[in-house]
């Protein structure tokens, strides 16, 4: 079975400042990585996903991950955050069978101005 | 855009309560979900279904059912509602033939036991 371990329950940062949200994975078989964003009062939304190829996947509105087998994480970054990134992050893993997620606990970037 | 809508945003009911939640997708995927989120554990998978009249157990299936008789509704049952049950309530959906294997989720159900 898989699991998600993200690192931090909250990341607090200045704006403008760079960022990175960890996660780590434990599973015995190739996974699909994803990291879903949570808006306050609204659901959630893929940010980005790794399915195969190149390690590092960017999203449209700047963040960035990259796909770690040897260490099992992939963690999530952007060089450069805005107020308007405040809210909570979850990776999540499946397996190559696609259709069930497992989730981390999520981590709630703060930014700050 | 796929829209997966949810009956209420926020509910209160009393324990012992039958409670209904439901959830709407528009866009013919097959498989739909219910999670649970509560804060620092994540979305935790209840149940889901892989088409109509199918459902399978997730991780904390106990305490509730579902039930799919329409492609597009899923509904997720709390038989007898207990305090241990509030928190927030998201369902998700995706397309079978999708390799990139997107869920879609709902806005969500904050469900209060008193």
């Amino acid at each position: 079975a898989q699991s998600v371990t993200q690192l931090d329950s909250q990341v607090p940062v200045f704006e403008e400042a760079p960022v990175e949200l960890r996660c780590n994975y434990s599973s015995s078989v190739s996974v699909y990585l994803f990291w879903y964003v949570q808006y306050p009062n609204q659901g959630l939304q893929l940010l980005l996903k790794y399915l195969s190829g190149s390690t590092l996947v960017e999203s449209i509105n700047g963040f960035e991950a990259e796909f770690n087998k040897s260490q099992t994480s992939f963690h999530l970054r952007k060089p450069s955050v805005h107020i308007s990134d405040t809210a909570e992050y979850f990776c999540a893993v499946s397996d190559l069978g696609g259709n069930k997620l497992v989730f981390g606990a999520g981590t709630i970037l703060r930014v700050k101005s | 855009d796929v829209k997966v809508t949810q009956s209420s945003r926020y509910l209160v009911k009393r324990t012992g309560e039958k409670v209904f939640l439901e959830c709407v997708q528009d866009m013919d995927h097959e498989n739909m979900f219910w999670y649970r989120q509560d804060p620092g554990l994540g979305l935790r998978l209840i149940y889901f279904s892989y088409d109509v009249k199918m459902k399978e157990k997730g991780d904390i299936p106990e305490g509730y059912s579902v039930s799919r008789e329409k492609k597009e509704r899923f509904s997720l049952i709390l038989e007898s509602a207990s305090t241990n049950q509030t928190s927030m309530y998201l369902c998700a959906s995706s397309l079978s033939r999708d390799i990139t294997y997107e869920q879609y989720f709902g806005p969500g159900t904050r469900l209060t036991v008193t």
